[in-house]
């Protein structure tokens, strides 16, 4: 399969660690970047390559792989984490996928 | 100062076209693709292609082929989005982004740059 999954939306309350997973074969070959995304606003870049953070991004950011999943945790969730979230990958005729997106609710 | 900028919001009717452009500044053009994606109202992200500012080669998804043109200018550090024969369902709002990750391995790449978006609207 050339998709990349996520679970349309997901919770957290306020001060706890949520997973955002993003799903797909390409994920075994590529890593995943993933992107936050406001209303209005275009994505942020938050992590990339293997557990990597621009400059400027919390560390309560975190990504990781197994087998065909990417992961994005948030550890110590704020209120300003509310947004939806993008995983992005190549895949092997250089072209990207995009995930669905999760919207992430903070309590 | 390292940015894209793009071009202002456009209305358009079916049938007609439209190009958007993004102008880069603070590094060098050639150095890194330049992909396209949009977002229509209230869904995710699509991605569009890229482009090779060095070569002008580009990689458009078959969705896309025949109906998008990807150019640019190297004289100006810009890039262009070319969408033919537009639709209602074209409405989105257009993103460039750079591309980078080239340092870090064939596995790894991400875009690390955007642009603030343009918004196309396609009505009669």
């Amino acid at each position: 399969s050339s998709d990349l999954t996520q679970d349309p939306a997901v919770s957290v309350a306020l001060g706890q660690t949520v997973r955002i997973t993003c799903q797909g074969d390409t994920l075994r070959s590529f890593y995943a970047s993933w992107y936050q995304q406001k209303p209005g606003q275009a994505p942020v870049l938050l992590i990339y390559g293997q557990n990597n953070r621009p400059s400027g991004i919390p560390d309560r950011f975190s990504g990781s792989r197994s087998g065909n999943t990417a992961s994005l945790t948030i550890t110590g969730a704020q209120a300003e984490d509310e947004a939806d979230y993008y995983c992005n990958s190549r895949d092997s005729s250089t072209s990207h996928l995009f995930g669905g997106g999760t919207k992430l609710t903070v309590l | 100062q390292v940015q894209l900028v793009q071009s202002g919001a456009e209305v358009k009717k079916p049938g007609a076209s439209v190009k958007v452009s993004c102008r880069t500044s603070g590094y060098s053009f050639n150095a890194h693709y330049i992909n396209w994606v949009r977002q229509a109202p209230g869904q995710g992200i699509e991605w569009m292609g890229w482009i090779n500012p060095y070569s002008g080669g580009t990689n458009l998804p078959q969705k896309f082929q025949g109906r998008v043109t990807m150019t640019r200018d190297t004289s100006i550090a810009t890039a262009y989005l070319e969408l033919n024969r537009l639709k209602s369902d074209d409405t989105a709002v257009y993103y460039c982004a750079r591309e980078a990750g080239y340092s870090s391995g064939w596995d790894t790449r991400y875009f690390d740059l955007w642009g603030r978006g343009t918004l196309v609207i396609v009505s009669s």
